[in-house]
């Protein structure tokens, strides 16, 4: 069965420090799609990063940065020089090779970056 | 480009009463997908169209629920009776179709079943 763990509930974090996010995934196929999204306070859900499995390449965005290590089955998710904004609930998620898309996702971290 | 959108934002309702909700995707866009995300946890998969045809429905869609996508373009997602259970935010997301394609999210629409 497909599953997304992401054993961080709450991070709690002083502007200007880095953060990780942790993402653990199981799944079978050997295609498969990984994904962050970040959710303000205001609901949406929006859209940060896509992996595919074949990509092993971590990729920076800015203050963004990840991690995709296969062989842990981890996509971790590093802010650098945090600042209040990036105040949110962050999910993984994953998309497995099939047809269908749907997303399966993890129960969220909170994190909280404090002035 | 306009986005994701969902009417209404909120809904308040009394239990036993029938409720219907909006998705209107990206324009472009031939799959729309339903979630629901409950207080603390992460996004449930509900339901998903491509085109008008509806591929896939979650065991978490009881019958009291029905999902439509009638001419390929906007959808609505009807919960009848309510109950209580029912409460949570109601996402929709489109995305064009392709092996791991992204999807982008509408800004929800949170029911409150009293």
């Amino acid at each position: 069965a497909q599953k997304v763990t992401q054993a961080q509930t709450e991070i709690s974090v002083v502007e200007k420090e880095d953060v990780t996010l942790d993402c653990v995934y199981e799944t079978r196929d050997t295609t498969y799609y990984l994904f962050w999204y970040k959710q303000p306070p205001s609901g949406e859900l929006v859209f940060l990063i896509r992996r595919n499995s074949f990509d092993e390449q971590n990729e920076i965005s800015g203050r963004y940065s990840w991690n995709f290590q296969k062989s842990t089955s981890s996509f971790n998710f590093t802010i650098t020089a945090s600042q209040v904004v990036d105040s949110a609930v962050y999910f993984c998620a994953l998309s497995e090779g099939s047809n269908t898309g749907k997303l399966i996702f993890g129960q969220g971290t909170t994190l909280q970056v404090k002035p | 480009d306009t986005g994701v959108s969902q009417d209404p934002r909120h809904k308040i309702t009394k239990r036993g009463q029938n409720v219907t909700f909006r998705c209107d995707p990206i324009s472009e866009h031939n799959r729309l997908y339903w979630y629901r995300q409950t207080l603390g946890q992460g996004p449930e998969f509900l339901t998903y169209f491509q085109n008008e045809a509806q591929l896939e429905k979650s065991r978490l869609l009881s019958d009291r629920f029905s999902a439509e996508r009638p001419k390929g373009s906007f959808s609505t997602l009807e919960i009848q009776r309510t109950e209580q259970g029912d409460s949570a935010m109601y996402l929709c997301a489109s995305s064009l179709v392709g092996t791991g394609e992204t999807q982008y999210f509408g800004p929800g629409t949170r029911l409150l079943v009293l």
